[in-house]
């Protein structure tokens, strides 16, 4: 595989379960981010880990717990998570250095509180 | 503030005409601004990379421009075809630290 996959690709889930959302790169970068994409709204940054090290925390609420265990694969674990959680959660990953490299993305889990 | 918008917010067009899409950004200090291109169901995917000294540049049908006094950017499209039915979003990277910003996106449509 190449790229950044995510999985599952989709999620139900009620509001007291628990639940993780995984994302692995194959590209060989040093940082990965965690996404969340609403409706009509920017993409909002979560969750920044350099060489696995967590380096942001956006003010995301504690029911958002962040995983990295090496350089390759991040977690995204869940719980007790309310209705407006509901939307697109991004995994990204990049090579930081002074050459403009891109973020490269996954295609997302579409999560569902219900 | 840093701050990025997009207009229009969404677009119709037929297949084979052009359209522009506009973005305007307060980002500071600036590194780059960058076009993602986001298919219904998938994630985005990098279009082209502007940096402070570039006016324009192609990649296939898809011109950017970038105008770093103003502090606009668009993304022309030449000759639409409906697989350009997407999300367009503008990514401007601040030089302080490993900080992104995004605008909310143009949805194109284009139709036969």
């Amino acid at each position: 595989e190449t790229g950044v996959t995510q999985t599952p690709r989709h999620l139900v889930m009620g509001m007291t379960n628990k639940k993780s959302l995984k994302c692995e790169q194959h590209l060989g970068h040093n940082a990965m981010y965690w996404y969340k994409q609403s409706a009509k709204k920017p993409l909002e940054l979560m969750f920044v880990y350099n060489f696995k090290e967590q380096t942001e925390n956006n003010s995301v609420p504690s029911r958002f717990s962040p995983e990295c265990p090496n350089s390759s694969h991040l977690f995204l674990h869940l719980h007790t998570l309310q209705p407006e959680d509901s939307a697109l959660y991004l995994c990204a990953s990049s090579q930081v250095g002074p050459d403009h490299q891109p973020q490269h993305f996954g295609d997302g889990t579409r999560l569902s509180i219900l | 503030k840093n701050q990025v918008e997009q207009s229009p917010q969404s677009l119709i067009i037929l297949e084979g005409k052009n359209c522009t899409l506009q973005c305007n950004y307060t980002v500071s200090p600036f590194s780059n601004l960058r076009w993602y291109k986001q298919d219904t169901g998938r994630g985005p995917v990098s279009l082209t990379i502007m940096t402070f000294s570039e006016n324009t540049k192609s990649n296939g049908r898809y011109t950017a421009t970038l105008d770093a006094d103003t502090k606009q950017s668009s993304l022309h499209i030449t000759a639409s075809q409906l697989s350009d039915s997407a999300s367009y979003i503008c990514v401007v990277r601040s030089n302080t630290g490993n900080q992104f910003y995004f605008g909310t996106g143009t949805s194109l449509t284009v139709i036969p």
